[in-house]
């Protein structure tokens, strides 16, 4: 069983709809947490960054993060054709020296005009 | 904003060769990281860097090698390049352990 695991997809919605994403972990030292979108050939942009568990939001992202349950969530309100990509969590362990992240398999996004 | 910039978006070799990847970031990161990115297996760590010189391996250093003379680059090598090698390759840095990389836009190497 993999550390983290996140539905491939393809999730497909029409635009203007709210697209839930999310993944859970297996290992409590997983503390810190990152969403980042994947255009197609191109390289993984961060979007959200949290440690803390509880809601952040950053304009139509919200990043949701519950430690107790092990579980991460992201939301894109208002979503637009220009959202279509891969979207990939990842975490890094407190036990982890080096800080290396735990990616999970990314989900596949389809935002339909 | 962090900048990673990678020297080449794509590449074409041919087996045997040695082959030269190049990463550099503006903003004085301590950690730097090389990936290779495949279709079903997602993002593997080849090699990552946590100071100048210093290296230590991920979780698929087999066949690669890296060199970080100065703070900013981190190179990776091929020894000598094999079909299996074909991958979009992904370099990220960071600053801390605790804090999130950042990635370049990669470079898509062919191995003929």
């Amino acid at each position: 069983q993999k550390e983290v695991e996140q539905d491939p997809g393809p999730l497909s919605v029409p635009e203007g709809a709210i697209v839930s994403l999310n993944c859970t972990y297996s290992n409590s030292a997983f503390q810190y947490f990152m969403w980042y979108r994947q255009y197609s050939r191109k390289g993984p942009e961060l979007l959200m960054y949290t440690y803390s568990s509880g809601n952040k939001e950053d304009g139509r992202f919200t990043a949701q993060v519950d430690k107790s349950s092990k579980y991460i969530s992201l939301f894109i309100r208002d979503s637009q054709p220009s959202d279509s990509a891969t979207y990939l969590c990842a975490m890094i362990m407190t036990t982890d020296s080096w800080g290396k992240l735990q990616f999970g398999a990314g989900t596949q996004v389809v935002v339909t005009p | 904003d962090v900048k990673v910039t990678q020297s080449s978006r794509y590449l074409v070799k041919r087996t045997g060769e040695k082959v030269f990847l190049e990463c550099v970031q503006d903003m004085d990161h301590e950690n730097m990281f090389w990936y290779r990115q495949d279709p079903g297996l997602g993002l593997r760590l080849i090699y990552f860097s946590y100071d100048v010189k210093m290296k230590e391996k991920g979780d698929i250093p087999e066949g690669y090698s890296v060199s970080r003379e100065k703070k900013e680059r981190f190179s990776l090598i091929l020894e000598s390049a094999s079909t299996n090698q074909t991958s979009m390759y992904l370099c990220a840095s960071s600053s801390d352990r605790d804090q999130p990389q950042h990635f370049g836009d990669g470079t898509r190497l062919s191995i003929l």
